[in-house]
């Protein structure tokens, strides 16, 4: 049973900093791609970006690229989400996915198993 | 960026009753169309692939079809854990993108 346990959300005030990470378990974590997706308070799902099983493609939704980074550390089957310069509108609940294939050359376009979410608060 | 536009937004229906939701895309997308449930406060849980495969695991009842443009997920008799939101999601280019979900209610 695949396992995604994120953490590191919380309240931030506009233009700060924070970071996600999201713990891997119970599957060949270096196989696949993640994704993060976000879900605002009572909307819907929005994709926030993707990476590579090995790191090397990472692709971003508009609305966040040049202030997140997606990154993942394969040695300690972790998955982070550098944000900066948040917005208010960046207030949601952050979910990391795994995707469904194992080691897709381009994109993977398959969120499959979903962690818990943590809440992420941009608000002064 | 491709739209996807679900609908209805909401609907009421009884247990035992047949359920059909629509999703169409704004440009062709083949069959790269995954469907979603999600329940108050839980992660969303992938129900269907390729717009027609059953993810492992979740029931017969239901079943999706579709193709190029205009897509559907069918509930065959409603059943009392089924009530939820439901998402389309198109897999075909990035950015990946949802429909806005249609929320099925007890009638």
């Amino acid at each position: 049973q695949v396992q995604l346990v994120e953490s590191g959300g919380g309240v931030v005030q506009p233009g700060g900093s924070l970071r996600l990470s999201c713990a891997a378990s119970d599957f060949t974590f270096s196989n696949y791609g993640l994704h993060w997706v976000r879900q605002a308070p009572g909307k819907g799902l929005e994709w926030v970006a993707f990476i590579g099983y090995d790191g090397r493609n990472k692709y971003y939704a508009d609305s966040v690229k040049g202030r997140f980074t997606i990154s993942r550390d394969n040695s300690k089957n972790t998955l982070h989400l550098q944000m900066d310069s948040l917005r208010a509108e960046d207030t949601a609940v952050y979910f990391c996915a795994k995707d469904r294939l194992d080691r897709v050359i381009t994109f993977g376009g398959d969120p499959e198993s979903w962690g818990q979410g943590t809440l992420v608060t941009v608000s002064s | 960026d491709i739209r996807v536009t679900q609908s209805p937004s909401s609907l009421s229906a009884s247990v035992g009753d047949r359920v059909t939701i629509t999703c169409r895309a704004s440009q062709g997308i083949s069959n790269y169309l995954n469907w979603y449930q999600q329940k108050p406060g839980k992660a969303p849980k992938l129900l269907m692939y390729g717009a027609s495969t059953l993810q492992s695991g979740v029931p017969s009842r239901f079943s999706g079809s579709g193709s190029g443009t205009d897509f559907t997920l069918t509930i065959s008799s409603l059943q009392p854990d089924d009530f939820a939101t439901y998402y389309c999601q198109q897999s075909h280019s990035l950015p990946l993108t949802f429909g806005g979900g249609t929320k099925v209610e007890i009638k």
